[in-house]
């Protein structure tokens, strides 16, 4: 069954450093996402991505963030200098219909 | 306002009984509903969409309640691998599939 999948599954880095985060998307879907939650808190929406642009944002997702589809298969998520309370679980989703499908996450721990 | 609400629990249910969750969203343009399920650290998978007309999978039913704004998930004859957090999602219309997600109900079933 095709998957989504992510790495690292564990980034440590320290503050003001750039960290990229990377996805494999479902093959043949068209829509994906970034979504991050912070250790119990909920899901947040970050961004959406669809044909090689940003359709969607939310307010988290300020100019440190940027995502990137440099070929056809990767989809990624630079933070330019991180922040401590950038550290959560990052989740990246692609869909192709109704149902979104989560990769297993990366844990950013940012000292 | 929370987008979307549930009851943070846990709830501890023995073996075998039946629990219900319920959801509260606040934009009425939401447009499609769901549950999810994440286990500790772990990804959100979909457990469920919710329709109007209501839906059963198993031993799972949801109910929608357009009026109230409010989404239910019954689960019976619980077993100890359900045991989880259960999200609460939905979607707001002309959005691209963006995902509003409450911050779960955590159930714990007990032997």
């Amino acid at each position: 069954e095709p998957e989504v999948t992510q790495t690292p599954s564990h980034q440590v880095t320290q503050m003001g450093q750039e960290v990229i985060l990377r996805c494999v998307p479902i093959s043949n879907h068209l829509y994906f996402y970034w979504y991050r939650q912070i250790l119990g808190q909920k899901v947040e929406f970050l961004v959406s991505f669809y044909n090689n642009e940003i359709s969607e944002k939310s307010e988290i997702f300020d100019d440190q963030f940027s995502v990137e589809r440099p070929d056809g298969s990767n989809f990624t998520l630079k933070i330019r200098s991180t922040k401590l309370e950038d550290s959560a679980m990052y989740f990246c989703a692609s869909r192709t219909s109704n149902e979104q499908f989560f990769g297993p996450g990366t844990r950013l721990t940012v000292l | 306002r929370k987008e979307v609400e549930q009851d943070p629990g846990p709830f501890n249910v023995p073996e075998g009984a039946t629990v219900a969750f319920n959801c509260t969203y606040s934009n009425s343009a939401s447009q499609s509903f769901f549950w999810y399920r994440q286990d500790c650290r772990k990804e959100p998978k979909l457990l469920m969409s919710v329709y109007s007309s209501g839906n059963e999978d198993g031993r799972f039913t949801a109910q929608l309640n357009r009026a109230s704004q409010y989404i239910s998930l019954l689960i019976r004859d619980s077993k100890l691998s359900d045991s989880a957090t259960y999200l609460c999602v939905v979607n707001l219309m002309d959005s691209n599939y963006q995902l509003i997600w409450g911050a779960g109900t955590k159930l714990i079933i007990k032997p």
